[in-house]
């Protein structure tokens, strides 16, 4: 079964420093891969998403995210974190398939706490 | 002009008592999803609706039924409520599955004492 990793369970960076997220996941097909965000006490939002094309995407927020096909990996990056970033940020993959169940796998989430 | 909305909010409930949770969407999507975030914010899927049709349903205990009366809701009814149950539920919803965006609503935090 595919699987998602987040390395990071808790980040804690000042105001005005650079945000990387590492994301992995573990499935050798297509994949659709997202990005999560959940501020406190609410509900997900999506914060970017990767079908296919330039493996560079932008989201809300300043929010970009490289897809690196041979790593297996879709990290997250912001140049300037602001104190309203702090949230829990979900990488989720949904693998294509022609049948078969059309989940999302999310990864364990990573905690970001900004300092004004 | 809510998408996705869930009642109630918040579910404080004694152990053994049945409760449900109520869940509606606004975007005409066709798919619908009931999710489990334990305490460490882990989420995890527990059941998918496809135009009122089950077209998933993970482990979980059998307390727990989903029912869709229309496409556009999904409720969870859960059973003889256990101290383990305590977690936030989401519930949401997809246009389109295979793509994968979903849209969520904002939770009910679900706490048995």
């Amino acid at each position: 079964a595919q699987s998602v990793s987040q390395h990071n369970h808790h980040v804690i960076l000042s105001e005005a420093a650079s945000l990387e997220l590492g994301c992995n996941y573990s499935y050798g097909g297509t994949v659709n891969l997202f990005w999560y965000v959940q501020y406190p006490g609410q509900h997900l939002q999506l914060l970017l998403k990767y079908f296919s094309g330039d493996p560079l995407v932008k989201g809300i927020k300043g929010f970009e995210a490289e897809f690196i096909k041979s790593k297996f990996s879709f990290n997250l990056r912001k140049p300037s974190v602001q104190w309203s970033d702090t949230a829990e940020y979900f990488c989720a993959v949904n693998p294509y398939s022609g049948a078969g169940s059309y989940q999302l796998t999310f990864g364990k989430g990573t905690k970001l706490s900004v300092i004004p | 002009d809510t998408a996705v909305s869930q009642t109630p909010k918040y579910l404080v409930t004694q152990m053994g008592n049945d409760k449900s949770i109520k869940c509606e969407q606004n975007l005409g999507h066709d798919t619908m999803y009931w999710y489990k975030q334990d305490s460490k914010k882990f989420l995890k899927i527990m059941f998918s609706y496809n135009n009122k049709e089950l077209i998933i349903n993970e482990t979980v205990p059998n307390r727990f039924s989903p029912k869709s009366p229309d496409k556009a809701h999904l409720n969870l009814h859960i059973n003889s409520l256990e101290l383990g149950d305590s977690a936030v539920y989401f519930c949401a919803s997809s246009p389109r599955p295979k793509e994968g965006t979903q849209y969520f609503g904002p939770g009910t935090r679900l706490t048995v004492l």
